[in-house]
């Protein structure tokens, strides 16, 4: 069973810094491409980065370029976002999801349940 | 605002139909058939419906459909449920600089 668990959140203050994991279970991790999804409270979906299975390709949208950095461990079937210079608009709750082991795949087949990043003084 | 216009909110009855729209440009929707939708209830993470405008996963009943047309994709449910009452996020790939947008979301009512 494909299983994603997300770790780290928290209160920081703003300007803080704050890493997030990811666990993966139940499949072959270092196959798949991961993303990292946010949901401001009462908010929609904001796709937030991306990296590929080998760590060569990296995307990240443009509300966190530069300040965030998405990075991941193959041998401990690990995905992680460091935050750093966090604002108030990124309180929010942070999903990883796996893009599925296809070619030219667009989509999330697996989501973790998510962990909340609250950023307030 | 979001990259890709959803309405806030559509209802309908048990056992009829309703459908999302989920506007974008031909930069995003339009330019690529990568078009997903998720639903997602209150508290719980969002699961994937449609994938590739139209295909559907496992396990997803065949009463949700998706479609596009120009820089418009829509997800149909037909023979509403009660339990097909959630939000509602449509995605789309949007090229090599952008790569991903979801909508705003619509909050789908069963009266």
């Amino acid at each position: 069973e494909v299983q994603l668990v997300e770790s780290g959140g928290g209160l920081v203050k703003p300007g803080g810094s704050l890493r997030l994991s990811c666990a993966a279970s139940g499949f072959t991790f270092s196959s798949y491409s991961m993303n990292w999804v946010r949901q401001a409270p009462g908010k929609g979906l904001e796709w937030v980065s991306s990296i590929s299975s080998s760590s060569s390709y990296i995307y990240y949208a443009d509300s966190v370029k530069g300040r965030f950095t998405i990075s991941r461990d193959n041998a401990k079937n690990s995905l992680y976002l460091q935050m750093n210079s966090l604002r108030a608009e990124d309180t929010a709750v942070y999903y990883c999801a796996r893009v599925p082991r296809i070619s030219r795949s667009h989509y999330f087949d697996y989501w973790g349940q998510g962990t909340l990043v609250t950023v307030s003084s | 605002q979001s990259a890709l216009t959803q309405p806030r909110s559509v209802s309908g009855s048990p056992g009829q139909s309703v459908t999302i729209s989920c506007t974008g440009t031909s930069s995003d929707v339009g330019g690529y058939n990568y078009v997903s939708w998720y639903q997602q209830h209150p508290g719980k993470a969002p699961k994937l419906m449609i994938y590739d405008v139209s295909k559907r996963p496992s396990g997803v009943p065949d009463r949700f459909s998706g479609s596009k047309s120009g820089n418009t994709a829509s997800l149909t449910i037909s023979g509403l449920q009660a339990e097909d009452e959630a939000d509602y996020y449509c995605c789309s790939y949007a090229g090599s600089y952008t790569f991903r947008v979801f909508g705003g979301g619509t909050k789908l009512t069963v009266l």
